[in-house]
């Protein structure tokens, strides 16, 4: 049980585009799904926090208007880069958590790659 | 805002040696979570711990959560090459809404 898939695993755009990375719970309902950002070889970063049916809350220094999150609903959140830039370069992993248990669950993750 | 730090920020152990990784956050924790990641791949939950001084155990690994609620330790009795991966400490200080994650530590054993 607990599995969150992501998808696409990985994607290659031009600068200028805007891509849209989807973050499903499979088998259970997310009240609250994390985004997060890593760097090779460092920590995650967490960019924002959603709950299902509300806005989501980001991170200082996260652009509200360029990284777009959508938690339509308990089972789906969206994350779209938005006119994308080299420096947007990076690993997106997101993860899930149903409303009475703490652990996150993390899906495998996207790396994007902006040319 | 918030800051976790964990050291060392990588180990090398003989596989069979034990190997601690510790976990300091800038403030006071209502809780902490340890999470393992192989490369390439992504976080899984190990364990939360809640109580000041806490100690849980898993097998091979013991968490510790310090009286202050500030510091966590990972212990790794007799390490095995399985126990590859980057350990990372997770501490919320306000429920369980949001989580920062430590520096991680990166483990390799040497077989």
């Amino acid at each position: 049980g607990a599995v969150v898939s992501q998808h696409p695993s990985w994607v290659i755009c031009k600068s200028g585009t805007s891509v849209k990375i989807e973050c499903r719970s499979l088998d259970f309902q997310a009240t609250t799904m994390f985004w997060y950002r890593q760097f090779p070889k460092q920590s995650l970063m967490l960019m924002a926090t959603s709950n299902e049916g509300s806005k989501a809350t980001y991170e200082q220094g996260v652009e509200k208007d360029k990284f777009l999150i959508n938690h339509a609903s308990l089972t789906l959140s969206t994350l779209t880069v938005t006119s994308a830039h080299p420096e947007d370069s990076s690993f997106y992993i997101c993860s899930a958590r149903d409303g009475t248990h703490y652990e996150q669950y993390f899906g495998p993750g996207t790396r994007l790659t902006v040319t | 805002g918030q800051q976790v730090m964990q050291i060392p920020q990588y180990q090398h152990v003989q596989e069979g040696e034990d190997f601690t990784t510790y976990c300091n956050s800038s403030t006071t924790l209502s809780n902490i979570q340890w999470y393992k990641q192989r490369p390439g791949g992504h976080p899984v939950f190990l364990i939360q711990l809640v109580k000041s001084g806490e100690v849980k155990k898993q097998k091979r690994l013991t968490f510790q959560f310090g009286e202050a609620k500030k510091n966590s330790s990972l212990h790794i009795t007799a390490t095995q090459t399985t126990d590859v991966g980057t350990y990372f400490c997770a501490g919320s200080s306000g429920g369980y809404q949001k989580v920062t994650f430590g520096t991680g530590t990166k483990l390799q054993v040497i077989p």
